[in-house]
């Protein structure tokens, strides 16, 4: 069975830096694209950031670029997400998704981030 | 960039009845890429079409996927109470990007 467990989120100033960690299992975690998508309250969702498979090719939504950072680490099936220069128009829940055919059918329960002074 | 847009923003419809979901995009959308999602209030969307019409795993036959181009059709042909939720379409691009339509919300009548 496919488990994403997203963690890292909580409260956090404008400004400051916040680091999401989230860990796959139940898949060959290397074979697959990951994802980032965020939702923020009572709002639509919203992709934040890509990484490839393979050779760590990695996509940002322009609202991110330059603050954001995502990576992966495939020994420990662990996907992670660099939040620097935090916005209060950062605060959402953020999930974790899984890449298949142009579509996202595997979401964590999400993490959440408040940014607020 | 592409945009979709999502059509109703809310539709108001009883259980039995049939619900017809709009997806408009600004250019043209690759049909492989093309998919749509259910969100329950605190739960995580849930895939329910890919390639504009291949149903998701474990998604009951009364969900169906139709269009090409810029418009693309969610129908849901005779509704439950359980399929009262927020729906998304959803593309797929370049540079491992996606796009999310605004959703539109399927309420009880």
């Amino acid at each position: 069975e496919v488990q994403l467990v997203e963690s890292g989120g909580g409260l956090v100033q404008p400004g400051r830096s916040l680091r999401l960690s989230c860990a796959a299992s139940g898949f060959i975690f290397d074979d697959y694209a990951m994802y980032w998508v965020r939702q923020a309250p009572g709002r639509g969702l919203e992709w934040v950031s890509g990484i490839s498979w393979s050779n760590g090719d990695t996509g940002y939504a322009d609202s991110v670029k330059g603050r954001f950072t995502i990576s992966r680490d495939n020994a420990k099936n662990s996907l992670y997400l660099q939040m620097n220069n935090l916005r209060v128009e950062d605060t959402a829940l953020y999930y974790c998704a899984k890449g298949l055919f142009g579509a996202l059918p595997y979401w964590g329960q999400g993490t959440l981030v408040t940014v607020s002074s | 960039e592409i945009v979709l847009t999502q059509s109703p923003g809310t539709l108001s419809l009883s259980p039995g009845e049939r619900a017809t979901l709009s997806c408009r995009a600004s250019q043209s959308v690759s049909s492989s890429f093309l998919a749509w999602y259910q969100q329950k209030p605190g739960q995580a969307p849930r895939l329910l079409i890919y390639g504009v019409s291949s149903r998701a795993t474990g998604i009951p036959d009364r969900f169906s996927g139709s269009g090409s181009g810029t418009d693309f059709t969610l129908t849901i042909s005779r509704l439950e109470p359980e399929d009262f939720a927020v729906y998304y379409c959803q593309q797929y691009g370049s540079s491992l990007e996606y796009t999310f339509g605004q959703g539109t919300k399927l309420e009880i009548k």
